[in-house]
């Protein structure tokens, strides 16, 4: 059963605190995502990653980093958490090949006080 | 400006009922299109993919059009249960990279 796996699914943060959310997927997959989704605004991607230690710019990278040291681990980081970042996250993969279907994670909910 | 649009007003329709949802595009000439399925709290999980030369594809009570002409994909639950009631996605990639774009989703509900 093929899988994606994000660290947390709820998380409670201050207000400048960094923050680091977990994923991992068990399909050998190239290409690694991370969104975030807000009522009213939708699925918004944040950062994706080719390949290890590749990574570009979605349409929202402001105020994240991300790292990807192994083919399975695609980590986002808020370096200095704002209350404008509580959202929902959400982390995804595909395969090779233009066309793959995504595969998520169950989400991490993150409220910044 | 690229846009990907769901109406954002939740569907509720009766049990046994086919329910239609619409996912309209500008700006974009996609090779393909996707529709997910997500429950409240969860991460969306994938239902269909249709290619452009593909006006319809089936699975099982789904079924998806694609009409390139009018930029805009159909989704259709036959036979509609209380368990089909979650938010459905659509996502296009546009012409840049591996990016894929989503809409905003369009809730359903399913009344018994």
């Amino acid at each position: 059963d093929v899988k994606v796996t994000q660290s947390s699914r709820y998380l409670v943060k201050r207000t400048g605190e960094k923050v680091f959310l977990e994923c991992v997927q068990d399909m050998d997959h190239e290409n690694m995502f991370w969104y975030r989704q807000d009522p009213g605004l939708g699925l918004r991607l944040i950062y994706f990653s080719y390949d290890v230690k590749m990574k570009e710019k979605g349409d929202i990278p402001e105020g994240y980093s991300v790292s990807r040291e192994k083919k399975e681990r695609f980590s986002l980081i808020l370096e200095s958490a704002s209350t404008n970042q509580t959202s929902m996250y959400l982390c995804a993969s595909h395969g090779a090949g233009v066309h793959g279907e995504l595969f998520f994670g169950e989400g991490s909910r993150l409220t910044v006080l | 400006s690229q846009k990907i649009e769901q109406n954002s007003e939740a569907l509720n329709i009766q049990e046994g009922k086919t329910a239609t949802l619409t996912c309209n595009y500008t700006n974009y000439s996609p090779a393909y299109l996707q529709w997910y399925r997500q429950d409240p709290g969860r991460g969306p999980v994938f239902l269909l993919l249709i290619r452009e030369n593909e006006k319809e594809k089936r699975k099982e009570r789904l079924k998806v059009t694609f009409d390139t002409t009018l930029k805009q994909s159909l989704f259709h639950i036959t036979a509609s249960q209380p368990a089909d009631s979650a938010t459905y996605l659509c996502a296009l990639r546009g012409d840049a990279g591996n990016m894929l774009t989503f809409g905003g989703g369009t809730r359903l509900m399913v009344k018994p």
